[in-house]
């Protein structure tokens, strides 16, 4: 089947501080999913933070970035200096194919200032 | 840009009953979906649709039912409550294939 694993339930950071956000997949259904990292911020709906459909590849926004590595099938997120505001649930997720996600369990980020 | 509503955004119900959850998207997309958050889980598909009159079953179906009677519209029916259950229902919207859009949830609560 398809799964996506967040090995952290939560993670603090102090601010200005790196972070770096675990994510690891298993796919049978194809090759190359696309891969994705939604965020949830305090008192809003879940969002689409970026997404990489191409391995190897990098995707960035709002300083974080994550790249698509087919050797270890993983997707971590990384920030190199976090911010109060960034405080939030990150969701990592695979698309296995055109119409299906899968999530993960979600890391609640709290940065403290 | 677009919007999705979802109503109730509180649900109180008996142990039992039949609840039906409602979503509705401006966005014009083809696929809905329903996903189910329990405290601490992540977000588990529970119906989606990819056109006006599909259902196709997630990996937790058992218990629902769903309807999409319109493309802007997709129900969710919780076909009897269990009692003390409590959860957020989650409805999205997406163009094929790309990035899915949610609207803000039901928190369920079940007496």
């Amino acid at each position: 089947g398809d799964s996506v694993t967040q090995t952290e339930g939560q993670v603090t950071v102090s601010e200005s501080k790196s972070l770096i956000i675990n994510c690891t997949y298993s796919t049978t259904s194809i090759a190359y999913p696309n891969l994705f990292w939604y965020v949830r911020y305090p008192g809003e709906g879940l969002q689409l933070l970026l997404k990489v459909i191409t391995a190897g590849q990098k995707g960035s926004s709002r300083g974080f970035e994550a790249t698509y590595n087919k050797e270890t099938t993983s997707f971590h997120l990384q920030k190199a200096s976090v911010q109060e505001s960034d405080s939030a649930v990150y969701y990592c997720a695979l698309a296995p194919n055109t119409d299906k996600v899968v999530f993960g369990t979600g890391t609640r980020l709290q940065v403290s200032p | 840009g677009g919007i999705i509503t979802q109503t109730p955004k509180f649900l109180i119900g008996q142990e039992g009953q039949k609840l039906t959850l409602k979503c509705q998207q401006n966005f014009n997309h083809d696929t809905m979906y329903w996903y189910r958050q329990d405290s601490g889980k992540g977000l588990r598909l529970i119906y989606y649709s990819i056109t006006e009159n599909d259902l196709q079953k997630g990996d937790l179906s058992e218990g629902y039912d769903a309807s999409r009677e319109k493309k802007s519209s997709f129900s969710l029916t919780v076909t009897s409550a269990q009692k003390n259950e409590m959860a957020v229902f989650l409805c999205a919207s997406s163009i094929r294939g790309s990035e899915q859009f949610f609207g803000p949830g039901t928190r369920l609560t079940v007496l």
